[in-house]
């Protein structure tokens, strides 16, 4: 059972395109990241949110935490290719130890 | 400025033989997460250790996975007696704070069971 449902999980776009990646769970957290991986590397961190409703801004990408602190939502703003790559969100307890990481979102910018 | 470092990148093992698999963690970092992953899939929580103390290894299986992060040396995965479904690759991630926080992670493990 994955507490963290992402999708879509494959989506293939042309350059310049916007796009809309969602994270989705049942559960609630106290926090939630967005993680990118290329392939052949470890995941590295884009953004943590932790208040519901909250929006993040980092340059082209913006990530929203649901207002009930469930779900998030990263929007890619005229894809490039670059931003190639498995997405991931991850979300946070207070009173656990670990995050759990969604499925993952694999995302191809075509030149 | 060393991140974490993982080795071997790559390891091939037959059936019934053992993989140690080792991670140095950010300097200063005193919190090390174990994290296995599937081609194209997200990451499964498997151990999180701090120095010399296991705190959660709720997600490793009871048989044949153990981990340790001794006071000295880096943290290692170890998996006895291999098969075929344990071929993944393993991910070590560091935190400076107990979780959850922000996760450094290590470029992987691939483990190949023939």
């Amino acid at each position: 059972t994955q507490l963290l449902e992402q999708s879509p999980q494959f989506l293939s776009i042309q350059e310049g395109e916007n796009l809309t990646v969602y994270c989705n769970s049942s559960s609630v957290f106290s926090s939630l990241q967005w993680y990118r991986q290329e392939p052949g590397e470890g995941p590295v961190l884009l953004v943590t949110v932790v208040t519901g409703g909250e929006v993040k801004k980092l340059k082209r990408l913006t990530f929203q935490f649901g207002d009930a602190r469930k779900d998030s939502s990263l929007h890619i703003t005229a894809a490039q290719p670059g931003d190639t790559g498995l997405y991931l969100c991850a979300g946070g307890r207070d009173t656990g130890n670990q995050f759990y990481f969604g499925t993952g979102t694999s995302l191809t910018v075509i030149p | 400025n060393a991140g974490v470092m993982q080795n071997p990148r790559h390891l091939v093992r037959r059936r019934g033989q053992e993989a140690r698999l080792r991670c140095s963690p950010v300097k200063g970092h005193s919190h090390v997460y174990w994290y296995r992953q599937l081609p194209e899939e997200g990451l499964k929580f498997m151990v999180y250790l701090q120095k010399e103390n296991i705190i959660d290894e709720s997600g490793m299986p009871k048989e044949r996975f153990s981990a340790e992060f001794p006071k000295e040396g880096p943290s290692i995965l170890r998996i006895q007696q291999v098969v075929r479904g344990d071929s993944a690759a393993y991910f070590c991630a560091s935190s400076p704070l107990r979780g959850p926080g922000e996760l450094f992670f290590g470029e992987g493990s691939r483990l190949t069971v023939l």
